[in-house]
C-alpha cells in the first residue's frame, strides 16, 4: 500500500471547522482513501472512506483532490470529543485487508 | 455499527507467565481478524492476521512462538502472550473484517487490552 503523509499535530477551538490534510502522492488507481481515528486509550474507529468523489457521512466529510494525490478530512464543528489521533490510510481494492497505520495527526480541541 | 469486544480490558501479570486475550465479533461473522500492538505515543503496529480454520500469518519480526494466535470460530480469535516479559507490556488491539458482501469493507476495532508485565 502506498504511503501517506500527515502533520504530526493540529489544534482547533471547539465548534470551529477542522481540516485535516493527508498527502498520498504515490496513490494508485485502485487505492481507496480511508480515515480512522483513535480516541485516548481506545481502539481506532472508522470515520470515512472514498475513492474519487467527495464523501459525506454523519461524522465527517472527505474532500479528495482531482489528481487524488491529497485528501482532506473535514470535521464541520469540532467538539471536545473529537480530540483524537486521525489516521489516513490507503487501501487497495481486494488487497490482503491489512491496514498499515502511519503516525497520524493528533488533534487537540480547546474549549 | 458492528461491535468487537476484547477481554480482558486490562491485565497485570508477573514476568514469565502467559496471558490470553480474547477478541470477539458480537454481531457479525469474521473470517479474518487482525492483532495490533501499540506502545505509548506510537502508532499501531500490525502483528498478525488471524484466519478462521487456518494458521495465522505473522508480520516480519513478530515471534510466532511467543504470540500464539487461535481463530477457533467465526466470532472468536485469541492471542496468547507466552512467557511474558516487561518489554511485552503494551496495548493490544484486535480488529475484525466485516465483508457483508460489499466490494470494499470496513475493519472494526476492539477497545484494546492493556497488558502490564511486572
Amino acid at each position: 500500500d502506498a504511503k501517506t503523509t500527515q502533520p504530526n499535530s493540529m489544534e482547533s477551538n471547539e465548534e470551529e471547522p477542522v481540516h485535516l490534510p493527508c498527502n498520498h502522492s504515490t496513490i494508485s488507481g485502485t487505492d481507496y482513501i480511508h480515515w480512522y481515528r483513535q480516541l485516548p486509550s481506545q481502539g481506532p474507529e472508522y470515520v470515512i472512506h472514498g475513492l474519487t468523489s467527495n464523501v459525506n457521512n454523519r461524522m465527517a466529510s472527505l474532500a479528495i483532490a482531482e489528481d487524488r494525490k491529497s485528501s482532506t478530512l473535514i470535521l464541520h464543528r469540532a467538539t471536545l470529543r473529537d480530540a483524537a489521533v486521525y489516521y489516513c490510510i490507503l487501501r487497495a481494492l481486494y488487497n490482503t485487508d491489512k491496514l498499515i497505520f502511519g503516525t497520524g495527526t493528533r488533534l487537540q480541541v480547546f474549549p | 455499527g458492528a461491535v468487537v469486544s476484547q477481554h480482558p480490558s486490562w491485565v497485570i501479570c508477573k514476568s514469565g507467565t502467559s496471558v490470553k486475550i480474547e477478541c470477539r465479533s458480537l454481531d457479525f461473522q469474521a473470517t479474518t481478524m487482525f492483532w495490533y500492538r501499540q506502545f505509548p505515543k506510537q502508532s499501531l503496529m500490525l502483528m498478525a492476521t488471524s484466519n478462521e480454520g487456518s494458521k495465522a500469518t505473522y508480520e516480519q519480526g513478530v515471534e510466532k512462538d511467543k504470540f500464539l494466535i487461535n481463530h477457533a470460530s467465526l466470532t472468536l480469535s485469541t492471542l496468547t502472550v507466552t512467557s511474558a516479559h516487561p518489554e511485552d507490556s503494551s496495548f493490544y488491539i484486535c480488529s475484525a473484517r466485516d465483508i457483508s458482501g460489499r466490494a470494499i469493507d470496513t475493519q472494526y476495532f476492539g477497545p484494546g487490552t492493556r497488558l502490564t508485565v511486572l
